[in-house]
């Protein structure tokens, strides 16, 4: 069984820093995995996919990395805004079969001005 | 494009009512997928639709769950008869391509009484 952890739980820095968001998982037999924002009340919204043979994507300020070996991705957001306050979820599905999905619990990041 | 549609937003049932939510994917997406988040827990799968079919159902909790996507369209989820423990964010998401990027909606808050 898929288990998927995020640490931390939660995250506040000042405006302006670097930031990593940690994601890992048991199972390595992977699809892809996906990052995701949400926002209070809202849906979540996709930031970024990688691909199992990828090790990286870039998109903006967020950059998410894949170590498949070692059961981890990460999240690097730079030079943080007071906007990018939310919480930050990943999401793993598996390769084979049903390519059932798991999400981790969550980064709640709060950006301080 | 529109994005993926939940209907209701929010639904404030007693114990031993039905309800029904509804599901619109992006147009021509095959893959639906449906979520529930309960309060303090991770994101968790119910089911997965290709098209008219269900492909995996095993994240649903039990017998009182009926989920149905008529002609590979919009997907209905029926709780009946709701229990208080149902009570959460049902999200339903769908993708498209071999990618398998899912798209959220924004959810329906269930909360039964």
């Amino acid at each position: 069984k898929q288990e998927v952890t995020q640490i931390p739980a939660a995250l506040s820095v000042p405006e302006g820093e670097n930031l990593v968001l940690n994601c890992s998982f048991t199972d390595s037999a992977i699809y892809n995995l996906q990052w995701f924002r949400q926002d209070p009340g809202k849906g979540l919204t996709s930031l970024l996919l990688i691909q199992s043979s990828q090790r990286e994507q870039t998109s903006g300020r967020l950059n998410a990395s894949l170590d498949k070996s070692s059961g981890r991705s990460t999240l690097y957001i730079a030079a943080s805004q007071p906007g990018d306050s939310a919480t930050y979820l990943c999401a793993v599905r598996l390769s084979g079969g049903y390519q059932k999905v798991t999400f981790g619990t969550g980064t709640k990041l709060q950006v301080i001005p | 494009e529109a994005g993926v549609t939940q209907f209701p937003s929010h639904s404030v049932i007693e114990k031993g009512q039905t309800v029904t939510l509804r599901c619109d994917p992006i147009s021509g997406h095959d893959n639906l997928y449906w979520y529930r988040r309960v309060m303090g827990k991770e994101i968790k799968f119910l089911l997965h639709f290709v098209k008219e079919s269900k492909q995996d159902e095993s994240g649903m909790p039990n017998n009182r769950f009926l989920a149905e996507r008529t002609g590979g369209t919009y997907s209905t989820l029926k709780v009946q008869p709701a229990e208080l423990e149902d009570s959460g964010v049902y999200f339903c998401a769908s993708s498209g391509g071999l990618l398998y990027e899912q798209y959220f909606g924004p959810g329906t808050r269930l909360t039964v009484t």
